[in-house]
């Protein structure tokens, strides 16, 4: 079964301060995608980043960078300069062996304080 | 473009009654998800569709049925509902089997179930 890990359950970070989140997962497969989305207290699940795992560059997405461990398998998320509109739950994603599910990690709180 | 609309956004049940969730997207995708939020767990799959007329069990079936009838519309049931339903449930959908950079899962905006 896949399984995707979040070890950190609450996070907190200043504004415009820098915080990574970290992802774990299992897979056997040696092409894939990753998935990072938010949920604000709107509850609405947005998109953050994507990683293709053929590609060895780390995607970025503005303010949102990921890097990409292929051999450890982890998939962890870096906001820099945070604002106060980050403040959310993100959660890593990633599909199972035939592609036709997400799997989503249990998710970790971020507080950005002023 | 509506996306994915999910109806009702909130609703109270007591123990036993049932009722039914109503997805509608209108971007001519495949597949449809079921998912349900929980506190600590993240979001986990009920039932998903990859085609009209067809559905799947997911991670956590138990106590839910689906159906998909037409394209744009996958509908979640619950017969008997329980108070461990209580729960916040989105609807997803996205064009193709393959999940690529294009190909990404587009949610709706949720709806939250509390079963007394």
């Amino acid at each position: 079964a896949q399984t995707v890990t979040q070890s950190q359950p609450e996070m907190s970070v200043q504004e415009a301060e820098t915080v990574t989140l970290s992802c774990t997962y299992d897979t056997s497969e040696s092409n894939y995608y990753l998935f990072w989305y938010k949920q604000p207290p709107s509850r609405q699940m947005i998109l953050v980043i994507r990683q293709e795992a053929y590609k060895q560059q780390n995607a970025t997405e503005n303010r949102f960078s990921v890097n990409f461990q292929k051999a450890a398998k982890s998939f962890s998320l870096k906001i820099s300069d945070s604002q106060l509109g980050d403040t959310a739950m993100y959660f890593c994603a990633f599909p199972n062996n035939a592609g036709n599910m997400l799997t989503f990690g249990g998710g970790t709180r971020l507080m950005v304080k002023p | 473009n509506a996306g994915v609309t999910q109806t009702p956004k909130f609703r109270v049940l007591k123990t036993g009654q049932s009722m039914t969730l109503l997805c509608a997207q209108d971007m001519n995708h495949e597949y449809m998800y079921w998912y349900r939020q929980d506190p600590g767990m993240g979001l986990r799959l009920i039932h998903y569709s990859v085609g009209e007329g067809t559905t799947a069990k997911g991670e956590v079936p138990d106590g839910y049925n689906v159906s998909r009838l037409k394209k744009q519309n996958f509908l979640l049931g619950l017969e008997s509902a329980a108070p461990s339903q209580t729960s916040v449930y989105f609807c997803a959908s996205r064009g193709d089997r393959a999940y690529s950079g294009a190909n990404v899962l587009t949610f709706g905006a949720g709806s939250r179930l509390t079963v007394l």
